[in-house]
């Protein structure tokens, strides 16, 4: 198994242009997540779906778009990309109840100049 | 909203010692669940521990152990007989019914040979 794969690992962009990225699992799990992280701040939640078909705003959503495209994957868009989404972006994965685990997958670092 | 927060941005132990890392959350939800991952400089996210908020034991695994005080909305990691390989970026997690999980900004860890 692969666990979580993420693409592209590292990109460069300019203020203004576009991106998607990539998220997959091959674990079956229910629930994916798009996280950023940034020094001093932790993993800051940008959108969840906690279930093929529905997503949900995290706690910085704004400047991201995401789509559920089945239960395997989980793509996270930049319409505009601005310098302050200059980041490490993570994306994680979970069964779902109890006390599951989330798995992560190695974070793609975006850097927009 | 709910919220997490690790009031340590960074700590330091002695090699063999044991030390508690500080997390305390708010929400106004009844059901949910609390978790530690380490993240190592490889940046792979590392579950450590987990606790269902209606147990009232508190959970342990091998030489990590929790203060679980559910009145006081705090959560806080023990690590005895610190090792080298404990070095690492500690973050506290907090996940709702829902399945919506946010973290804290984290303790760095520092173990001192």
């Amino acid at each position: 198994n692969a666990g979580v794969t993420q693409t592209p690992k590292f990109q460069v962009l300019k203020t203004g242009q576009s991106m998607t990225l990539q998220c997959a699992q091959d674990m079956n799990h229910n629930s994916m997540y798009w996280y950023r992280q940034d020094p001093g701040m932790g993993l800051r939640l940008i959108y969840y779906s906690a279930s093929e078909g529905t997503t949900d705003k995290g706690e910085v959503p704004n400047g991201y778009n995401v789509s559920r495209l089945n239960k395997r994957e989980f793509s996270l868009r930049l319409e505009s990309a601005a310098p302050s989404q200059t980041s490490v972006y993570f994306c994680a994965s979970m069964w779902g109840g109890g006390t599951s685990e989330q798995y992560f997958g190695p974070g793609t670092r975006l850097t927009v100049t | 909203a709910q919220t997490v927060t690790q009031s340590q941005p960074e700590m330091s132990v002695q090699e063999a010692e044991t030390v508690t890392l500080s997390c305390t959350y708010d929400t106004s939800e009844s059901d949910y669940y609390l978790f530690w991952y380490k993240q190592p400089p490889s940046r792979q996210m590392i579950l450590v521990i987990r606790q269902e908020a209606y147990k009232q034991q508190n959970a342990t695994e091998n030489r990590f152990s929790v203060n679980f005080q559910k009145a006081a909305k705090s959560f806080s990691l023990k690590i005895s007989d610190s090792q080298l390989g404990d070095a690492a970026m500690y973050f506290c997690a907090y996940r709702s019914a829902n399945d919506k999980i946010i973290f804290g900004k984290g303790t760095r860890l520092h173990i001192l040979p």
